[in-house]
């Protein structure tokens, strides 16, 4: 039972590259989410997904672009990469609503150079 | 503004001592709250989440937390450490009033000594 998998684990980029993070979920799961967690500042919340096709703003949406055209993947894309973004990325879903427990995935960390 | 705040960001207790480690949220309306940790090199796992059934709340591992709405506190405890326990925790608060999106404090990083 898989859970909620990202990839890649690690990735460094040059500044203004762009790529794809992935993550899926084999829980059904209707509602997917996008974290970065900086040190010292807990983890906040980029893009979130409440069912396929849809997508929403978080807190710290700029930079970041998201899509959910499956309901087991949530994509979260950097279009041009800036240090800014170096951070640990977490994905999670949860049943149905926010106040539903969430799973996480094991994260990303992505240094931008 | 809606806030959580997880007072000390490192705590270090004695091998089957008492944990104590602090939550306060701002905000009069009793939310949702949650406790999850996080292992080395892992995602977050729950802990424990208060629904407004019962102000103390039972978690996996031994730990619990008590919601006391007039200190707008959710604080969870466990009464002896395990080296095993040595992990970060988060303290999780969704407000209503901001349309029902999750925020987390800061983390407090938990050191277990021999």
């Amino acid at each position: 039972n898989a859970g909620v998998t990202q990839t890649p684990k690690f990735r460094v980029l040059k500044t203004g590259q762009s790529m794809t993070l992935l993550c899926a979920q084999d829980m059904n799961h209707e509602y997917m989410y996008w974290y970065r967690q900086d040190p010292g500042m807990g983890l906040r919340l980029i893009h979130y997904s409440v069912g396929e096709g849809t997508t929403a703003k978080g807190e710290v949406p700029d930079g970041y672009n998201v899509s959910r055209l499956k309901k087991q993947n949530f994509l979260l894309g950097l279009e041009s990469a800036a240090p800014s973004q170096t951070s640990v990325y977490f994905c999670a879903s949860s049943r149905t609503g926010v106040n539903q427990p969430q799973h996480f995935g094991d994260g990303t960390r992505l240094s931008i150079l | 503004a809606q806030s959580v705040t997880q007072l000390g960001s490192h705590v270090s207790v004695s091998e089957g001592a008492l944990v104590l480690l602090r939550c306060n949220y701002s905000s009069s309306v009793p939310p949702y709250l949650f406790w999850y940790v996080q292992y080395p090199n892992q995602g977050l796992q729950l802990l424990l989440k208060y629904t407004s059934a019962a102000t103390l709340v039972k978690g996996i591992n031994g730990f619990e937390a008590e919601f006391k709405k007039s200190e707008t506190s959710f604080h969870l405890t466990k009464p002896s450490a395990h080296m095993s326990d040595a992990a970060e925790y988060f303290c999780a608060v969704i407000f209503y009033s901001s349309a029902s999106k999750i925020i987390f404090g800061s983390g407090t990083r938990l050191s277990i000594r021999p």
